[in-house]
Formats: C-alpha cells, structure tokens, sequence
C-alpha cells in the first residue's frame, strides 16, 4: 500500500518569514496529494491540493509543488503569520480509485513573534 | 451546508465495553470515510461507503469494528469490547464528485 513520509516533525519560524515542508510518496499509482492544516482539537481543514497533471500550484500565500519522478510533493508558506501556527498533514490517494488518503505523521509549525 | 456532525465529542468507558459513534455528512456527499487518528500521528483510513455500500476496510478494522450506513446518509462506527489501544480520536470525512474531503471534528474516545 502507500506510504507517506513528512520532514521535518517541527519546524519554528519567525514571523514573516518562509516555511516549507515536504512529503515523499511510494506508490507512483497516487495522483492527488491535499494539504490538510489541523489546530489543536479540531478538524483537519483543507488548506491547498494538487493533481498529479500540474507541477505546481499557488493560492495566496500558500503554494504547493509536485515531482512525480522523485514522488514528492512540497507545501510552501510565505510570508508567515502567528495563525499559521498548527499542525500540517500532507496526503496521498489515487483518484477514482475510492479516494481514501494516507496521511503523513504530521509537521508542527510554530511561528514565533 | 452545517459540514460534516460527529457524535458524541468524547466518549469515555471502561474496557470490555461497547461504544458507538454517529456521522453526519455534508447532504447529498456519496463517500464517506471513517479515519483514527493517535495522539501526534496523522488520520488512518479505517472504511470507507460509497452511497451505503461499504466498499473498502483497512487491516485496522479488527473484527470488534462494525460500520453501517443503511440509507446512504448518516453513519455509525461500532466498537465491540473495547481495549485500551481503541484510544483514539475518530474522524468522519465525506465527500462527492471532484470535491475534496471535508472532516467532522471527530469523536474522541478513551478508555480506562
């Protein structure tokens, strides 16, 4: 079955600045990865996803890139805010195939004043 | 759109006993999903229905595990006899067409 790797588990940043994480994925069947971004207690909210027929994709300040070669897919933030603070989950599914996702174990982002 | 319902919140029991939780999906999603989530890991998938077929099961899903979704709307997860590793916060999602899947804010049960 398919296997999701994320680096790194915690990332602290200052304000303003970038942060980036990033997944590796082992089935090269997978064709969709969502980014999900959880806060302590609640549910996990969709925050950006991208299909395996684009490199790359961009919505504010948040984007995320694809390398189906290497199978693996990178969640940018810029411009960091102290509301980006929370847990990141990066998944993986094949589209069609029922959907299901295999979520990573998770990047803590802090960003600090 | 109220989103996806998850009931109870929290759920807390003793071992050996049996609980069941309730899922409410957006109206009209087709799939729904049933994920645990372990404290710092992220959701693993459990089940999944499309309509009230269940068409797929996860390893994870011991034989103590039972869902339903008899009309095609709402769901229920079951727990039979239940141990200290069924500690867990248990997540719905649903989902229709090429729209995403949105989660509930899950029930969180723990065992003593």
């Amino acid at each position: 079955g398919e296997n999701v790797e994320q680096h790194p588990s915690t990332l602290s940043v200052q304000e303003g600045d970038s942060a980036v994480i990033k997944c590796t994925y082992s089935d090269s069947a997978s064709n969709y990865f969502p980014w999900y971004k959880q806060e302590l207690g609640k549910r996990p909210q969709l925050i950006i996803d991208i299909r395996s027929n684009v490199g790359e994709k961009k919505d504010q300040r948040i984007a995320v890139t694809l390398n189906k070669t290497a199978k693996h897919f990178s969640l940018h933030i810029t411009e960091t805010q102290p509301e980006d603070s929370a847990v990141y989950f990066c998944a993986a599914s094949i589209w069609g195939g029922g959907n299901k996702l295999t979520f990573g174990t998770g990047t803590q982002l802090k960003v600090e004043l | 759109d109220t989103g996806v319902s998850q009931d109870p919140r929290h759920k807390i029991t003793k071992r050996g006993q049996n609980v069941t939780f309730r899922c409410d999906p957006i109206s009209e999603h087709n799939r729904l999903y049933w994920y645990r989530q372990t404290l710092g890991q992220g959701p693993e998938f459990l089940t999944y229905f499309q309509n009230e077929a269940q068409l797929e099961k996860s390893r994870l899903l011991s034989d103590r595990f039972s869902a339903e979704r008899p009309k095609g709307s709402f769901s229920t997860l079951e727990i039979q006899r239940t141990e200290q590793g069924d500690s867990a916060m248990y997540l719905c999602a649903s989902q229709t067409g090429n729209q995403p899947q949105h989660f509930g804010d899950g029930t969180r049960l723990s065992i003593l």
